[in-house]
């Protein structure tokens, strides 16, 4: 069974730095990790998307990795910004057909000014 | 930029009441979801739904819960009986064919429900 896990489960940093989340995952059979962010009490946006034959995305200031073999995945978000405080959270798209997502309970960042 | 959307964005209600919650999916997607998260907790999935029926379903979807198409644009969760430990954030989700968009899910801004 398909478990996420997110590491740390909390961030509070200063404003402009370059910092790193981590996600990992027990089956490496999967088909893609999408990376969301959650504003408090609000919905799911979709950040980036990895398939698994890939080995990074990058948007804008975020670059997502993925070491499937290791069960790995990593955000890292550069120069941050108060605006990027919000949870961050990790899916994993199973190999099934109904590419159901299994996620991680998230990391809350908090960006200070 | 097409979005899924969700109604209502917040409901209240008593046990034991029936509540039905409603997504309009982006509308060329093919592949429907209900995903939802309690407080505190993981988002957790609960039914996916594809060609007109269930092609997967949780634990947690049981018999007090159901889905439904009724036309080409509507998706609806249903929970006849409403329980205390139904109150959650729900979340639905769409997607189109794999080589269009490599099975990447787009999401509501959710629903939340809270059982009294």
């Amino acid at each position: 069974k398909q478990e996420v896990t997110q590491i740390p489960a909390a961030l509070s940093v200063p404003e402009g730095e370059n910092l790193v989340l981590n996600c990992s995952f027990t089956d490496s059979a999967i088909y893609n990790l999408q990376w969301f962010r959650q504003d408090p009490g609000k919905g799911l946006t979709s950040l980036l998307l990895i398939q698994s034959s890939q080995r990074e995305q990058t948007s804008g200031r975020l670059n997502a990795s993925l070491d499937k073999s290791s069960g790995r995945s990593t955000l890292y978000i550069a120069a941050s910004q108060p605006g990027d405080s919000a949870t961050y959270l990790c899916a994993v798209n199973g190999a099934g057909n109904n590419r159901k997502l299994i996620w991680g309970l998230g990391t809350s960042l908090a960006v200070n000014p | 930029e097409p979005e899924v959307t969700q109604t209502p964005s917040h409901q209240v209600t008593q046990m034991g009441q029936e509540v039905i919650l409603r997504c309009v999916p982006i509308s060329n997607h093919l592949y429907f979801y209900w995903y939802r998260q309690i407080l505190g907790q993981k988002v957790e999935f609960l039914v996916s739904f594809y060609n007109n029926e269930i092609s997967e379903k949780s634990e947690i979807f049981d018999d007090q819960f159901s889905v439904e198409r009724p036309d080409g644009s509507n998706f609806t969760l249903k929970i006849r009986s409403t329980k205390l430990e139904d109150s959650a954030m729900y979340f639905c989700a769409s997607r189109w064919r794999e080589g269009n968009s490599h099975g990447e899910l787009f999401f509501g801004e959710g629903s939340r429900l809270t059982v009294l």
